[in-house]
């Protein structure tokens, strides 16, 4: 069974704070690595892939990769109020996409 | 640029009524396609994923079904909808193309069984 799973939260942060999202999986074999973000009663957009073990920056989003510890991770840095959302994890084997129950995120101003 | 289509935007149906979604994509050709359901609050649940005309996983069995009469159009139906059949759907899609696989949405159907 391949299973995704996140921290539970909700998490709540202060605005310009850092915000720490974190994501475990279980096929070793997943391949590809992805962050969503889900306004409410909105469908999923894509914020960051991630390919291979290592940081990957873009902009205030950087997620990190640990095939090894089967870890991935996202910080956003200066959260804003806008990045309050629902921030889903998802790993992908052979087109096979499974996503983990997401995270609500807060910033509060 | 490419496209996904996702209709109706919300949908009531009463207990035991048939469903049809309907997605499309635009602008590829060979996509791999999905959908999803996701039940208030939770997370996304994927139901099935197809990866040519014709080639359908199925995830999780229940009276849901799909179908994928044309490259670009991926069908999910039921005979007879369950109360707890209801949630948000969602279609998805997908390409392999050096090594980038991230999977794009449609708008979601949000479909209340009553």
């Amino acid at each position: 069974q391949k299973e995704v799973e996140q921290n539970s939260g909700p998490l709540s942060v202060p605005e310009g704070a850092i915000a720490s999202l974190n994501c475990t999986y279980s096929d070793r074999g997943s391949q590809s690595f992805f962050w969503y973000r889900q306004y409410s009663g909105k469908s999923p957009e894509l914020i960051m892939s991630i390919y291979s073990n290592g940081d990957k920056e873009d902009g205030r989003f950087t997620a990190q990769l640990n095939k090894a510890s089967q870890y991935v991770s996202l910080l956003i840095r200066d959260s804003q109020p806008s990045d309050s959302a629902t921030y889903l994890c998802a790993v992908n084997y052979n087109n096979d996409m499974r996503f983990g129950a997401g995270t609500r995120l807060t910033v509060k101003p | 640029s490419q496209t996904i289509h996702q209709w109706p935007a919300t949908l009531v149906q009463p207990v035991g009524s048939p469903l049809s979604l309907e997605c499309t994509v635009e602008g590829t050709s060979n996509p791999n396609l999905y959908w999803y359901r996701q039940a208030a609050g939770r997370g996304l649940q994927l139901l099935f994923y197809s990866v040519g005309i014709g080639q359908i996983s199925s995830e999780v069995p229940q009276n849901l079904s799909a179908s994928r009469p044309q490259d670009r159009q991926f069908i999910l139906s039921s005979k007879k909808l369950l109360l707890s059949d209801s949630g948000f759907y969602l279609c998805a899609w997908n390409q392999d193309q050096a090594m980038r696989t991230e999977a794009f949405f449609g708008q979601g159907t949000r479909l209340t069984v009553v």
